[in-house]
């Protein structure tokens, strides 16, 4: 399978620091993106990053891809707890029939 | 611009019922999805439409999943008989270029719970 996996599976910080959640998938992709999802909801895009590009930013979010380890990374600086949800990573591989499959989600606590 | 729209968003059945799910996507998106996310997991894409079009229902249980996109816009997704193994969140999505270069938009999502 192609699935991204997200690593830690849960992750508590507190208000102020940084989140860090990785992301390893299988086969080679054509981008990669993340989606946040609060409880009960559905799912918001954050970032997307193509398979040429090493690092994004957007605000407070920084993305990094390592198409050699088949690994992404997505920091939060400067938490808050409106940024508690769960992220997952969402990959959409090359050779496919352009659809994205999604991890299984770090769930991110940022407590006050 | 108006989001992604999906009722109901919460569906109570007996197993062996049926029930369907209605998706209406953001006006002009060509391409539509339906996912199902499971309890503590990352979602599981079930249909993809390009238009009026399958572009990929290879993880659909056919034999009880059905889904149809009506003129290109609305969709349905319907489950018959539905399984206590159905009990989910189903969530549509579109998008307006389609997954290499763009990203989706999620409506809210239906919760099923199959008793």
């Amino acid at each position: 399978s192609q699935q991204g996996e997200e690593d830690p599976q849960a992750l508590s910080i507190q208000e102020g620091e940084n989140a860090t959640m990785n992301c390893s998938y299988k086969t080679s992709i054509n981008n990669l993106q993340w989606y946040r999802q609060n409880s009960g909801r559905g799912l918001v895009h954050l970032i997307l990053i193509r398979s040429n590009e090493r690092e994004k930013h957007s605000g407070r979010l920084r993305v990094t891809l390592d198409t050699s380890k088949k690994s992404s990374s997505l920091l939060i600086t400067a938490s808050r707890a409106a940024d508690t949800a769960s992220y997952f990573c969402a990959t959409d591989w090359r050779g496919g029939s352009e659809k994205l499959v999604f991890g299984k989600g770090t769930k991110l606590t940022v407590n006050p | 611009e108006a989001g992604v729209a999906q009722s109901p968003r919460y569906k109570i059945i007996e197993k062996r019922q049926s029930v369907a799910f209605w998706c209406n996507p953001i006006s002009g998106h060509a391409t539509l999805y339906w996912y199902q996310q499971i309890l503590g997991q990352g979602p599981k894409l079930l249909i993809q439409f390009q238009n009026n079009g399958v572009v990929d229902d290879s993880q659909l249980p056919k034999d009880r999943f059905s889904a149809e996109r009506l003129k290109g816009v609305d969709s349905t997704l319907k489950i018959q008989p539905a399984k206590l193994e159905d009990s989910a969140v189903y969530l549509c999505a579109s998008s307006s270029r389609g997954t290499n270069t763009g990203e989706l938009f999620f409506g809210e999502g239906s919760r099923l719970t199959v008793l």
